[in-house]
Formats: C-alpha cells, structure tokens, sequence
C-alpha cells in the first residue's frame, strides 16, 4: 500500500517569513495530494490539492509544487501569520475508491 | 468548499455500552465515506471505507463487528462502537469525497469512555 513520509515533524518559524513542509510518497499510482491544517479538537481542514497533472498550483499565501519523478510535494506559506500556527499534515490516494493515506503531520509553530 | 457535518462532536459513554456517530453530506452525495481515528499528537488511521448500499471495507487490524459501519443513503454514514472500553477512546473523523472537489473532513468526535 502508500506510504507517505512528512518532514519536519515540528516548525518554527518567524511571522513573516515562509514554511516549507515536504512529503514523499511510495505508490507511483497515487494520483492526488491534499493538504490539510488542523486545528486541536477539530478536523482537518482542506488548503489546497493538487493532481498529478499539474506540478504546481497556487492560492493566495499557499503553493503547492509536485514532482512525479522523484515522488515528492510540498507545501509553501508565505507570509505567515499567527493564525497560521496548526498541525498540517499531507495526503496522497489514488484513482479509485481509496482513503487518503496521511503523514504524520507537521506542528508549524509561528513565532510573533 | 464541501460540508461534511459530524455529530455529536464530543461523547462521554460508560464502558460496555454503544454510541453511534453520524457523519452527513450536506450539498453533496458522497457514495463513499471513509471513518478515521486519531490519538493525541498522531496522525489519521483509515478505519473503513463505507460503501452506500453495500457492506464496509475495514483495514487490517480494525474489528468489523466492533466498529459497525452503515451508509444507508447518499448524505449519512454512522460509525457505532459496540460494547465500548476504555481503550476505544479516541477522536474519530470522518470524510467524503466529492466529485471533483477534493475530499473534506466532519468536525470530528471525541469518544471518552469510562
């Protein structure tokens, strides 16, 4: 089955700045990548996908970039703020009828 | 995006007892939902996908006859814990996948059991 590796596990870093968070994934069939942020005590919140057609997608702060090749996607914040400060965590699946197969998630920490 | 809602989003059971959880689409048909289980600082572990009309398909490891799963329409998946411990606490969540939106997530519900 997929099995998806997250990096790094806990970041911190400064209001302002950016966060990059990177994941790779095992199974060359999966096809689409979410990425969630979760709030404590809530469930996780879709920021962005992206589907292996396309190697980078963009919204507003948040970008997403994708390499079939090499089996890794990342997540890009600029500009963070406090309010980005969350559990993120990345996907992957394939095309059928699967569940998602998460990372282990990331603690991004935004320092004021 | 979707709205997927979750309910209740907190339950606290006495041990040996069920409690069901719902999970609905609300400006969708999900014919497939999938329930999730989170422990603390953890990531999400795919339970079972449940298949409107049809039987569950469980991961490894997960009772069936613990954890049943029923997906009777188009917009409502429940997940009962049968004869719940104490170890069964947990959060668990539950998505849908939309036709081409993406795949969204209920608020979650933390099952306390004592």
């Amino acid at each position: 089955g997929e099995n998806v590796e997250q990096h790094p596990s806990t970041l911190s870093v400064q209001e302002g700045d950016s966060a990059v968070i990177k994941c790779t994934y095992s199974d060359s069939a999966s096809n689409y990548f979410p990425w969630y942020k979760q709030e404590l005590g809530k469930g996780p919140q879709l920021i962005i996908d992206i589907r292996s057609n396309v190697g980078e997608k963009k919204d507003q702060r948040i970008a997403v970039t994708l390499n079939k090749t090499a089996k890794h996607f990342s997540l890009h914040i600029t500009e963070t703020q406090p309010e980005d400060s969350a559990v993120y965590f990345c996907a992957a699946a394939g095309g059928g009828a699967d569940g998602l197969t998460f990372g282990k998630g990331t603690h991004l920490i935004i320092q004021p | 995006g979707a709205v997927v809602s979750q309910h209740p989003s907190w339950v606290i059971c006495k041990s040996g007892t069920s409690v069901k959880i719902e999970c609905r689409s609300l400006d969708f048909q999900a014919t497939t939902m999938f329930w999730y289980r989170q422990f603390p600082k953890q990531s999400l572990m795919l339970m079972a996908t449940s298949n409107e009309g049809s039987k569950a398909t469980y991961e490894q490891g997960v009772e069936k006859d613990k954890f049943l799963i029923n997906h009777a329409s188009l917009t409502l998946s429940t997940l009962t814990v049968t004869s719940a411990h104490p170890e069964d606490s947990s959060f668990y969540i539950c998505s849908a996948r939309t036709g081409g939106r993406g795949t969204f997530f209920g608020q979650g519900t933390r099952l306390t059991v004592v």
